[in-house]
């Protein structure tokens, strides 16, 4: 079975600081990772995925996140937030056949500070 | 890109009716849909799958009858609370993607009121 932590539930952070949101996965099998963030009453949009080749994925809004195999992560980066970019952040992963169904984190709030 | 259009964004109604919420892929065809269900400030809970031509596959501890799922085309599900009652109050997604390809894209979201 396949399972995802977010440890943070809620990040502070100033306007224009870097910030990390932490995504650990536990899989048995090989999985593909995504991150979506969640603006209030709204679906998730996609950010960025993981799915093979470079470790190293860059996203949209300046997004990135690096694929750890060993440690079993998928953090979230990005190097100077703005206001906007305060919401709610999931973490997903899924199988690489099949349905692809997710699991998701249990997300971490973005707060954005001025 | 792909685009899944979910409607309505929002609606109240009255304690014992049902409230239809559909979920359209624009511009593709997906032979699965999620649907999930969202209490404030937790994580979406997958409610059930939702196959082309086929009956559902609903997680456990999701009623069967008071969340009729159909999905009769390509590009249309549909999700009917029946009898609704305050505690159906939810936000509730959709999700989909083209066939053969990985990653989901969302709808939405239906604010769900029961008065």
């Amino acid at each position: 079975a396949q399972s995802v932590t977010q440890l943070d539930s809620q990040v502070p952070v100033f306007e224009e600081a870097p910030v990390e949101l932490r995504c650990n996965y536990s899989s048995s099998v090989s999985v593909y990772l995504f991150w979506y963030v969640q603006y209030p009453n709204q679906g998730l949009q996609l950010l960025l995925k993981y799915l093979s080749g470079s470790t190293l994925v860059k996203g949209i809004n300046g997004f990135e996140a690096e694929f750890n195999k060993s440690q079993t992560s998928f953090h979230l980066r990005k190097p100077s937030v703005h206001i906007s970019d305060t919401a709610e952040y999931f973490c997903a992963v899924s199988d690489t056949s099949g349905t692809y169904k997710y699991i998701f984190g249990t997300g971490t709030r973005l707060k954005v500070l001025a | 890109g792909a685009v899944v259009s979910q409607h309505p964004s929002w609606v109240i109604c009255k304690s014992g009716t049902s409230v239809k919420i559909e979920c359209r892929s624009l511009d593709f065809q997906a032979t699965t849909m999620f649907w999930y269900r969202q209490f404030p400030k937790q994580s979406l809970m997958l409610m059930a799958t939702s196959n082309e031509g086929s009956k559902a596959t609903y997680e456990q501890g999701v009623e069967k009858d008071k969340f009729l799922i159909n999905h009769a085309s390509l590009t249309l599900s549909t999700l009917t609370v029946t009898s609704a009652h305050p505690e159906d109050s939810s936000f509730y997604i959709c999700s989909a993607r083209p066939t053969g390809e990985p990653g989901y894209t969302f709808g939405s979201g239906t604010r769900l009121t029961v008065v």
